[in-house]
């Protein structure tokens, strides 16, 4: 199985700032991954896919980069309604496997 | 824009079947372009992908659960299932049904999730 470690697994943060957070697989995925911000009883909303295309609707504020084994998503300027978990899916390889999320909190 | 929602028993005794439903609305799960997975969460732990099936009936699941877990689909209703056989307390987690592209196995919609607590 593929391994997807993700970091930071926990922030803290001001509205206004930008974050960064990171998966890193544990063998070449090329782009085949996605992230995902997930608030508490809601579903799981795709952010991002094939590791850097913004999925409709969502905001600019919210960017992905990488191939390979490392990636990243980048928040430019978070947002109250940002605070939340996100995570990383990589769908190269069954079993598709996720990155161990990053809580989002507000500092 | 397709939605997904989960539904069952929210307690199963151990040993017993964990049996899951998946309503898939706003599209057809007949649909070439789209197999239906189901993820789990326990409770402070990260996801893991179970498994997925296409509106014919090809399933292909993770091999830390294939011994317990048979997927079908009915097309008829727009539903899929999940059947985990000879459940324990390990099974105890959040519950997500899915929507994957049958060419890249991307994930893109989800359901909310239903809790399913394994307890005698």
């Amino acid at each position: 199985d593929i391994q997807m470690t993700q970091s930071p697994s926990s922030l803290s943060a001001s509205v206004g700032d930008g974050v960064t957070i990171t998966c890193r697989a544990s063998q070449g995925i090329r782009i085949d991954l996605g992230w995902y911000q997930h608030k508490p009883g809601q579903a799981p909303k795709r952010l991002i896919y094939a590791a850097s295309n913004l999925q409709s609707g969502v905001p600019s504020r919210f960017s992905g980069s990488g191939s390979g084994t490392e990636f990243t998503l980048t928040i430019s300027s978070l947002q109250p309604e940002d605070f939340a978990t996100y995570f990383c899916l990589q769908h190269n390889s069954y079993p598709l496997t996720f990155g161990g999320g990053t809580k989002v909190e507000i500092k | 824009q397709v939605q997904l929602q989960e539904s069952g028993p929210g307690l199963v005794k151990p040993s017993q079947t964990l049996s899951l439903t998946c309503t898939v609305s706003g599209g057809s799960i007949s649909s070439d372009t789209y197999y239906w997975s189901w993820v789990r969460q326990p409770a402070g732990k990260g996801l893991e992908w179970i498994g997925r099936i296409n509106a014919s009936g090809s399933t292909r699941y993770n091999p830390s659960l294939e011994s317990r877990v048979t997927m079908s689909a009915d097309a008829s209703k727009n539903q899929f299932y999940l059947k985990l056989r000879s459940v324990t307390a390990a099974d105890t987690a959040v519950y997500y049904c899915a929507r994957e592209h049958s060419t890249d196995w991307d994930l893109d919609y989800w359901g909310q999730g239903t809790l399913v607590t394994v307890s005698s």
